[in-house]
C-alpha cells in the first residue's frame, strides 16, 4: 500500500538556521505530493504541494521538490523564524481518491 | 466563512458511553474525512464520504459510524468508547479530484476512561 516515511524529530534549530525535514514515500502510479502544517492547538494546514515529477512546491519560504528516480519529497527553508516551530507532515494521493496518506510528523523547534 | 468546524472541542467519557461528533463546512465541499491522530502515528483515515448519502471506510474504521445526511455535515459516531479511542479528532473537507487542498477543522480531544 501507500506509505510515507519522514525523519523522526524533534528538530531543534535556532533561528535564521537552514532547515530540511526528509521525507519518503511508496505510491502505486503518480502520487501528488504535500506538506501540512500543524501549528499548536490547531487543525492542518496546507503548506505546499506538487503534482508531477521535477515540480516545485513553495510558499512562505519553504520549498519541497518532487524527485520521481529517489521518491523524495524533502522540505527545506533557508533560515527558519521562531514562528516556524510546528509539526510538519508529509502526505500524499495516490490514484483516483482525494484519500491523504500521511507521515508520522516531524516536530520543529526553532529557538532564539 | 467560517471553513471547516467541529463540535464539541473537548469531551472526556466513560468506557461503555456514547457520543457524536459534529464536522460542519460552509464550502460546498464534495468530499469529507474524518481523521484520528496519535502521538507517533500521524494522521489516520477513519472514514470519509465523497459526497450525500454517501460513506466509505478508511485505514482504521472499526468502533466507530458516520453519516452524511446534509452535504455540509458529517457526523462520527462511538456507539461505547474504548479507552483506546483517546485521541484528537479531524474532520477535513475537499473538492473533488486528488490534488485539492484539504481543509482541516480545530480537533476535537477525546478522553476515555
Amino acid at each position: 500500500g501507500d506509505s510515507v516515511t519522514q525523519m523522526e524529530g524533534p528538530v531543534t534549530l535556532s533561528e535564521e538556521a537552514f532547515l530540511t525535514i526528509n521525507c519518503t514515500y511508496t505510491a502505486t502510479g503518480y502520487p501528488s505530493l504535500f506538506w501540512y502544517v500543524q501549528y499548536p492547538g490547531e487543525g492542518l494546514q496546507l503548506l505546499l504541494k506538487a503534482t508531477k515529477a521535477d515540480d516545485k512546491g513553495s510558499n512562505k519560504g519553504f520549498e519541497a521538490t518532487y524527485r520521481k528516480e529517489t521518491t523524495s519529497f524533502h522540505l527545506e527553508k533557508g533560515s527558519v523564524q521562531v514562528s516556524d516551530s510546528a509539526v510538519y507532515f508529509c502526505a500524499l494521493v495516490a490514484g483516483t481518491a482525494s484519500k491523504l496518506t500521511f507521515g508520522t510528523g516531524t516536530r520543529l523547534q526553532v529557538t532564539l | 466563512n467560517a471553513g471547516v468546524t467541529q463540535t464539541p472541542k473537548f469531551r472526556v467519557l466513560k468506557t461503555g458511553q456514547s457520543m457524536t461528533l459534529l464536522c460542519a463546512q460552509d464550502m460546498n465541499h464534495e468530499y469529507m474525512y474524518w481523521y484520528r491522530q496519535d502521538p507517533g502515528m500521524g494522521l489516520r483515515l477513519i472514514h470519509y464520504s465523497v459526497g450525500e448519502g454517501t460513506t466509505a471506510k478508511g485505514e482504521v474504521p472499526d468502533g466507530y459510524n458516520v453519516s452524511r445526511l446534509k452535504k455540509q455535515n458529517f457526523l462520527l459516531g462511538l456507539e461505547s468508547a474504548a479507552p483506546s479511542q483517546t485521541s484528537v479528532y479531524f474532520c477535513a473537507s475537499s473538492w473533488i479530484g486528488k490534488i485539492n487542498e484539504q481543509f482541516f477543522g480545530p480537533g476535537t480531544r477525546l478522553t476515555v476512561l
